[in-house]
């Protein structure tokens, strides 16, 4: 079963803008991750925020979580092509698996 | 490169028929996660294994599924008589049980039954 929901489902921009992503998920955490996707590849991790975080930053990347709120976002600054893929969100109720949303599908125009 | 390598990438195959998907995780990495994804949507959880150990199975796993992970090392996952609901690309990840969490892909072994 899916617990994470993204939001939006497609997003498309303009090159060098910036592309904003969230996530919603149901249960208790111990960390959220994002991963990214290329078309018909696997998952790349992007970056890791534990339940005790409230904002992490990695490069073009930042990401916010609200444990209040049961949600996430994330931030891509300063778009690229490059950056078109899906972006998924995961977290871990359980100690042994991730549970996915269907993710956002982020196309950058040139 | 000592990445996460699946094999085959590709499989198309006839109803009825078997197939086998091998996986090779980072080679010290003691967990092995199978994924499924159909189109547009996130992986689902198939099962995973610690070591040699299959510890927990998802009910998404029919008994036509079997996993396999000898001596802790590679995976192999057979899908038996095949359906055409069965079509997916099949992800292999594998992580360090004391880690971050963080998983490590392959890139996937995609399934079209016919």
């Amino acid at each position: 079963s899916q617990q994470g929901e993204e939001d939006p489902q497609a997003l498309s921009i303009q090159e060098g803008e910036n592309a904003t992503m969230n996530c919603s998920y149901k249960t208790s955490i111990n960390n959220l991750q994002w991963y990214r996707q290329n078309s018909g590849r696997g998952l790349v991790h992007l970056i890791l925020i534990r339940s005790n975080e409230r904002e992490k930053h990695s490069g073009r990347l930042r990401v916010t979580l609200d444990t209040s709120k049961k949600s996430s976002s994330l931030l891509i600054t300063a778009s690229r092509a490059a950056d078109t893929a899906s972006y998924f969100c995961a977290t871990d109720p359980y100690n042994y698996q991730l549970i996915w949303g269907a993710g956002t599908k982020l196309i950058i125009k040139p | 490169d000592t990445g996460v390598s699946q094999d085959p990438r590709h499989k198309i195959t006839k109803r009825g028929q078997n197939v086998t998907f091998r996986c090779d995780p980072i080679s010290e990495h003691n967990r092995l996660y199978w994924y499924r994804q159909t189109l547009g949507q996130g992986p689902e959880f198939l099962t995973y294994f610690q070591n040699e150990a299959q510890l927990e199975k998802s009910r998404l796993l029919s008994d036509r599924f079997s996993a396999e992970r000898p001596k802790g090392s590679f995976s192999t996952l057979e899908i038996q008589r095949t359906e055409q609901g069965d079509s997916a690309m099949y992800l292999c990840a594998s992580s360090l049980s004391e880690g971050t969490g963080e998983l490590f892909f392959g890139e996937g072994s995609r399934l079209t039954v016919l």
